[in-house]
């Protein structure tokens, strides 16, 4: 959407880092997350973050929230061939989630 | 196991059909959602229902309408389809952070 802004595609070496970046606008948003999207699924949240957070690790997953700048960040580490996959960042607002176009990203050996 | 179950994988109708797309969810969520995703769009909404019967429009709700008669049941009715409405459609329930999407209808207006 609009409201979220992701670079469309990200390719990166099996065993290096991989980082997507999202800038939304919606100063008011709660939560934010990350969702990733296997070919032919439908999405499955990978990790979120408090507004009033600046980041959180959970194991190969690092978010980075700035939110002066209103960017968050996906860091993963040791990136490896299951991680291919359409990457999307989102923001909540009331009831609904606002999410960008999505990052493909594509490992490759 | 939480689950968010579309009745159909795959879709295909003609021009001018009435069409329904059919969500049902098991985990007592308040909130449904209906979206399409197209590349380099992203998934953009098209409907919510944050209770039984009642709807709220998102972004793209022209051509399409939806029916919330019981809380685990959220149903996208194309009145009239258009090639243009072919499409991936994604339902989603939520309570509090976390939506659960279900695997997708891809649905083809010809």
């Amino acid at each position: 959407g609009e409201d979220v802004e992701q670079s469309l595609f990200l390719s990166v070496r099996e065993g290096d880092s991989s980082v997507i970046n999202c800038t939304y606008t919606d100063s008011s948003s709660t939560y934010l997350y990350w969702y990733k999207q296997e070919p032919g699924a439908g999405l499955q949240l990978l990790t979120y973050i408090f507004s009033n957070m600046d980041m959180k690790q959970d194991q190969r997953l690092t978010v980075l929230l700035n939110k002066k700048d209103k960017h968050l960040s996906l860091r993963i580490a040791d990136t490896q061939t299951g991680d291919s996959a359409i990457y999307f960042c989102a923001e909540s607002g009331d009831y609904k989630l606002s999410f960008g176009a999505g990052t493909t990203v594509t490992v490759r050996a | 196991d939480v689950k968010v179950t579309q009745s159909s994988r795959y879709l295909v109708k003609r021009t001018g059909e009435k069409v329904f797309l059919e969500c049902v969810q098991d985990m007592d969520h308040e909130n449904m959602f209906w979206y399409r995703q197209d590349p380099g769009l992203g998934l953009r909404l098209i409907y919510f229902s944050y209770d039984v019967k009642m709807k709220e429009k998102g972004d793209i709700p022209e051509g399409y309408s939806v029916s919330r008669e019981k809380k685990e049941r959220f149903s996208l009715i194309l009145e009239s389809a258009s090639t243009n409405q072919t499409s991936m459609y994604l339902c989603a329930s939520s309570i509090n952070t976390e939506a659960f999407f279900g695997q997708g209808t891809r649905l083809t207006v010809v």
